[in-house]
């Protein structure tokens, strides 16, 4: 299996912040890579796929790159509804695989 | 709008088998692959397995003897059962629309919470 190593586990920021995930993966892998975020309570939702393919409809503060085996999502200037948790997703190889996922709290 | 309305018991005992199925309301059934992804409370995202509308089936190797996902295009729906549970199994199960060009989950359903407990 692909392991996928997230950090940080969770992170404070403030509104206006920007802040970085990143996801490592433990083989070498295409960009079938996906960024999901959870609010309390929901569904995740897809953010971003193809390791930096905005999803339509999401704002374009999010963004996401490849470096390597390493997958990185930004979101820049945060503002208060992006307070929740994300997870990344490998799909290159099954079984499909989530990092274990980063909460993003206010600071 | 496309949306997955899930259902199923949602109190089971260990040894017993879980059943939950998945309607899908809006667009296309055929062109797509359908998933089921569970999170124990608190904790992270796991992948069950997916099937396509021809009944074609992947499953996690971690679940594989105990998972079958089967597919009712008459109806639009796909189902999960997951049998010999134990407390282990106990987490939000969800259904997903799979988006097979880029392997995505595109839709979620609202999700289940299963717990298995004497």
């Amino acid at each position: 299996d692909i392991q996928m190593t997230q950090s940080p586990s969770s992170l404070s920021a403030s509104v206006g912040d920007t802040v970085t995930i990143t996801c490592r993966a433990s083989q070498s892998m295409n960009n079938y890579l996906n960024w999901y975020q959870q609010k309390a309570g929901e569904a995740p939702k897809l953010l971003i796929y193809s390791a930096s393919t905005l999803q339509s409809g999401v704002p374009s503060r999010f963004s996401g790159r490849r470096s390597g085996t390493d997958f990185i999502l930004t979101i820049s200037s945060l503002q208060p509804e992006d307070f929740a948790a994300y997870y990344c997703q490998q799909t290159y190889l099954t079984p499909w695989t989530f990092g274990q996922g980063t909460k993003v709290e206010i600071k | 709008q496309v949306q997955l309305q899930q259902w199923g018991a949602g109190l089971l005992k260990p040894s017993e088998t879980l059943s939950l199925t998945c309607a899908v309301n809006g667009g296309s059934f055929s062109g797509y692959h359908w998933s089921w992804i569970r999170q124990p409370p608190g904790k992270g995202l796991e992948w069950i397995g997916e099937i396509d509308h021809s009944g074609y089936t992947n499953y996690n190797p971690s679940l594989e003897s105990r998972v079958t996902i089967t597919v009712d295009t008459s109806k639009n729906q796909f189902s999960l059962k997951l049998s010999s549970l134990t407390a282990a199994d106990t987490a939000v199960y969800y259904c997903t629309r799979v988006r097979w060009l880029t392997k995505t989950h595109d839709y979620w359903g609202q999700g289940t919470l299963i717990t298995v407990s004497s």
